[in-house]
């Protein structure tokens, strides 16, 4: 089966930065994306990395370290609205992508 | 919003009794998979469609069947509900395009409850 770890739980303040680590140990890579699922909703996509690296879109950030098996999503400015649960989760060989447990971000004003 | 609809939204059954959950795609998505959400355990996946009458197992499909006769539907059926399977499912569609991020778009969930 697949490794995904990351922590359970979270907690920054609005305006500043937090970053959620991800490490995995999967049967091949194919990329790894980042998702964001706030309370009783579905979870909606934000990044993917497939090289390494950081990708940048607005105040998200991610990273991808293949050779480490590591990932983190950074979240800037953060806003009481970013209070939501952080997927991470792996696409490995047989194409069937696997998640972590999530990490429940808490933003306290 | 990739035009993913789920239903029932919410459903209360009773031990033993089959129960049918329906996916419902509306842009000919090739690729569709049901997934089940657990306090812990993050996202599973229990089964996965690759094209019409062609379907996988996924992590956690004991007690599970599914079945895809149109491309716009994938059926999941709990022939026999129990309680270990009160959980919330999620259906999801693989999203292909130019850049083949193979990302996927969830659908809004399904909560079922077995007492």
């Amino acid at each position: 089966g697949q490794n995904i770890d990351q922590p359970t739980e979270m907690t920054a303040t609005e305006g500043a930065i937090v970053q959620i680590n991800c490490t995995y140990q999967t049967s091949g890579f194919n990329g790894l994306f980042w998702y964001q699922q706030h309370a009783g909703e579905a979870p909606t996509f934000l990044s993917y990395n497939v090289l390494d690296g950081l990708e940048e879109k607005g105040r998200f950030s991610s990273f991808l370290s293949r050779s480490k098996g590591y990932s983190y999503l950074l979240l800037k400015e953060l806003q009481m609205k970013d209070s939501a649960s952080y997927l991470c989760a792996v696409l490995p060989n047989d194409y069937k992508l696997s998640f972590g447990a999530g990490t429940t971000v808490t933003v306290r004003a | 919003d990739a035009g993913i609809t789920q239903s029932p939204r919410h459903k209360v059954t009773e031990t033993g009794t089959p129960v049918t959950l329906r996916c419902h795609q509306t842009e000919n998505h090739r690729y569709m998979y049901w997934y089940r959400q657990d306090p812990g355990h993050g996202l599973r996946l229990i089964h996965y469609s690759y094209g019409v009458k062609d379907t996988d197992k996924g992590e956690v499909s004991d007690g599970y069947s599914v079945s895809r006769s149109k491309t716009e539907d994938f059926l999941l059926t709990l022939e026999s509900a129990t309680s270990s399977q009160t959980s919330v499912y999620f259906c999801a569609i693989r999203l292909h395009g130019l850049a083949e991020t193979n990302e996927q778009f969830f659908g809004p969930g399904t909560r079922l409850t077995v007492l």
